[in-house]
C-alpha cells in the first residue's frame, strides 16, 4: 500500500458544479496536510494548508481532514474554467524540513 | 507568500554533456531545499534534501554521482545532471520552506523541462 492514494482522475465536471477531491493515507503519524494546484508545465502552487483534523475555507475552497479515517479531501465550490490543472494532495510528519510526501495528482477539467 | 525561482526554466542539451539547474529563495533564507523530478503526468517524485554547508541526502534509487546537489548559501542550491542521458529528459522542480514564517507549507519554485537530445 503506497503512503498516499489519490485518483488520477481525469475528472470533468461542467461550469458552476461542486468538485471534491480525496486522498487516502496509511501513516497515522502525518499532522500537516496540503492542497496544492499545478497548471500544466509549471510548478505546484500552494492552495490550502491544515493542521490535523477539522475544516478550514479560503474562498471557493474547503479542505477537510480526518485523521481517524487518514482521509483528506478538498472541496471547490462554483468551479471555474481556471480552476482547470491538476490538484495534489501533500503531507508531512512535522512543520520541519522533513520532505512532503505526495499523492499522484488529479487532473481536473471544467468544462465551460 | 514566498517566493522561490528556478533558471533556466527550459534547457536543451545534447547527451553527455551537463546541465546546471539553480534554485534561489528569493525573499527568505532556506537551510534546506528539495529536489524533485516529475514525468509528463507523473506526481513529483523526491530526488534528494539539499543541506546548506552539508552533503545532500539522496533518496533510494538516485544516483549521487549523476545528480550533483550544492547548497553554497542559504539562498541558493543548485542540481548538476552529469552526463546527461535522453532518459533524464525530464521536469525538475524545487522547493523550500522560510524557518521564520512560523509556517509549515513547502513553496516551489517553478521548475525546469530539461530535454536531452
Amino acid at each position: 500500500q503506497k503512503e498516499v492514494e489519490q485518483d488520477p482522475g481525469p475528472l470533468s465536471v461542467p461550469e458552476g458544479a461542486i468538485v471534491s477531491l480525496n486522498c487516502t493515507y496509511s501513516n497515522s503519524a502525518f499532522q500537516y496536510f496540503m492542497w496544492y494546484r499545478q497548471y500544466s508545465r509549471k510548478g505546484p502552487e500552494l492552495l490550502m494548508y491544515t493542521y490535523s483534523s477539522g475544516n478550514k475555507e479560503d474562498g471557493r475552497f474547503t479542505a477537510q481532514v480526518d485523521k481517524s479515517s487518514k482521509y483528506i479531501s478538498l472541496f471547490i465550490r462554483d468551479s471555474q474554467p481556471s480552476d482547470s490543472a491538476t490538484y495534489l494532495c501533500a503531507m508531512s510528519l512535522d512543520s520541519g524540513n522533513t520532505p512532503l510526501v505526495f499523492g499522484k495528482g488529479t487532473r481536473l477539467s471544467v468544462i465551460a | 507568500g514566498a517566493v522561490v525561482s528556478q533558471h533556466p526554466s527550459r534547457v536543451i542539451c545534447k547527451s553527455g554533456t551537463s546541465v546546471k539547474i539553480e534554485c534561489r529563495s528569493l525573499d527568505f533564507q532556506a537551510t534546506t531545499m528539495f529536489w524533485y523530478r516529475q514525468f509528463p503526468k507523473k506526481s513529483l517524485m523526491l530526488m534528494a534534501t539539499s543541506n546548506e554547508g552539508s552533503k545532500a541526502t539522496y533518496e533510494q534509487g538516485v544516483e549521487k554521482d549523476k545528480f550533483l546537489i550544492n547548497h553554497a548559501s542559504l539562498t541558493l542550491s543548485t542540481l548538476t545532471v552529469t552526463s546527461a542521458h535522453p532518459e533524464d529528459s525530464s521536469f525538475y522542480i524545487c522547493s523550500a520552506r522560510d524557518p521564520t514564517s512560523g509556517r509549515y507549507e513547502q513553496y516551489f519554485g517553478p521548475g525546469t523541462r530539461l530535454t536531452v537530445t
